[in-house]
């Protein structure tokens, strides 16, 4: 049973491009949360996606957007990138909260 | 916003030794969960704590839930080179549908 797939792992950006991140979750669950994870900082949540609906969202600038699949995989888009975006980008799924988060690996992104 | 702040920000202790992190939120809490994140990983769930005064053990970990269900303790005994990591708790208010993650303790072993 694979669990939280994200993809990619790694990639570069510069200041102004657009980037979208993908998350395939566990097997099983149907709600999808994206956290970003400066580095030395705890996880920053960003939004929920349950339904294909965004259910929550947290502190982050419509910058940020994201969808969900009736899969339940989910993708996360930033545009107009800053250096400041520069964070790991985490996947968490659950089946239907509040219950244990599953995350992925996370793709790291460096915004230069 | 709701916050949650951990204490200590670092700690070093030798192999064997205790330890203990310890996690403070601002509003109070429907749920909160404990989870490890070693070095170049990701975070791992540990244990779930829902109940006011609600403590668990796993071999020689301990988790406690407050009263008042604003705070939470992690306390591992003789510690291993395998407890490295950074430990952070994740609070949750019912309704809000989202975790809010505490500021971690890192954890350093000594061999």
């Amino acid at each position: 049973d694979a669990g939280v797939t994200q993809s990619p792992t790694h990639l570069i950006k510069t200041r102004g491009q657009q980037v979208t991140l993908r998350c395939s979750p566990k097997s099983g669950h149907d709600t999808v949360s994206w956290y970003q994870q400066a580095l030395g900082q705890g996880p920053q949540f960003i939004f929920q996606y349950y339904e294909e609906e965004e259910r929550q969202r947290g502190n982050f600038p419509d910058r940020f957007s994201g969808h969900q699949f009736p899969n339940y995989s989910s993708e996360l888009n930033v545009n107009a990138l800053l250096l400041g975006d520069s964070a790991l980008y985490l996947c968490a799924s659950s089946f239907r909260p509040p219950g244990e988060l599953f995350f992925g690996e996370g793709s790291r992104l460096t915004v230069l | 916003g709701q916050q949650v702040m951990q204490i200590p920000q670092y700690q070093h202790v030798q192999e064997g030794e205790d330890f203990t992190t310890y996690c403070n939120s601002s509003t109070t809490l429907s749920n909160i969960q404990w989870y490890k994140q070693r070095p170049g990983g990701h975070p791992v769930f540990l244990i779930q704590l829902v109940k006011s005064g609600e403590v668990k053990k796993q071999k020689r970990l301990t988790f406690q839930f407050g009263e008042a269900k604003k705070n939470s303790s992690l306390h591992i005994t003789a510690t291993q080179t395998t407890d490295v990591g950074t430990y952070f708790c994740a609070g949750y208010t019912s309704g809000t549908y989202k975790y809010i993650f505490g500021t971690g303790t890192r954890l350093k072993v000594l061999a």
